[in-house]
């Protein structure tokens, strides 16, 4: 149960992309199409932003995009605004009821 | 609306035991995977443990098993995490969410729960 890697640090600019990986294994991220991430502000609970590798919760902006290519997971965060700096997080079923988190992201909006 | 109430966390001196409650409302909870996540201070996110959907089936964190057991009672829409042989390493925000394609699509607000002498 190895936690997933992401890098500790992303940034961009108002209106810029950034796009934030996730690196698993073939026993967790790159086995399963099982994989969400999350946006977790300063002191709130962690919010549901994909899932599924790249499907969209209900009144989630669609700046916010996933994919998936072998073992590494993305999620790519468009047209950057002030209210998207925040600590994210992926997260993948790796089998037999176990599920792992990254170790998280914090995106900051320059 | 999708409600999920955490309750129960506290101070608990190390080797204690403490028991957290989840109270769900808004939807059919008898009929939904569950899972507990924690955060320790200013750490990420760490799964902890699932249950499914009549309790028959559970699962747990290395770090966590055979000291935590995860269980629901479905009568009272409720989701329960007993903690034994507590470390201060346990020390974290505890949430409850509810799974929904393999993810934890609805969060609780969390409870505290701090392991110190």
């Amino acid at each position: 149960q190895s936690a997933l890697t992401q890098p500790p640090s992303a940034s961009g600019s108002p209106g810029q992309s950034v796009t934030i990986s996730c690196t698993g294994t073939s026993s967790d991220v790159g086995g399963y199409n099982y994989v969400s991430w999350y946006q977790q502000h300063p002191g709130k609970a962690p919010k549901l932003m994909i899932y599924e590798v790249s499907k969209w919760p209900s009144g989630v902006p669609d700046r916010f995009s996933g994919s998936k290519s072998g073992n590494t997971a993305s999620l790519t965060v468009s047209g950057l605004q002030a209210e998207d700096e925040a600590e994210y997080y992926c997260y993948s079923y790796a089998g037999s009821n176990n599920w792992v988190f990254g170790g998280g992201t914090k995106l900051t909006v320059l | 609306e999708v409600q999920l109430v955490e309750s129960g966390g506290d101070l608990v001196q190390p080797g204690g035991s403490l028991r957290l409650s989840c109270a769900a409302s808004g939807f059919t909870f008898s009929n939904s995977w569950m899972h507990w996540v924690r955060q320790a201070p200013g750490k990420g996110l760490v799964w902890v443990s699932h249950i499914n959907s009549d309790g028959s089936s559970t699962n747990y964190a290395d770090s966590v098993k055979g000291r935590f057991t995860i269980s629901r009672d479905n009568a009272k829409n409720t989701l329960y995490l007993q903690m034994n042989s507590l470390r201060a390493e346990d020390t974290a925000v505890y949430y409850c969410a509810r799974d929904q394609y393999y993810s934890n699509y609805y969060w609780g607000q969390g409870t505290l729960v701090t392991v110190s002498s």
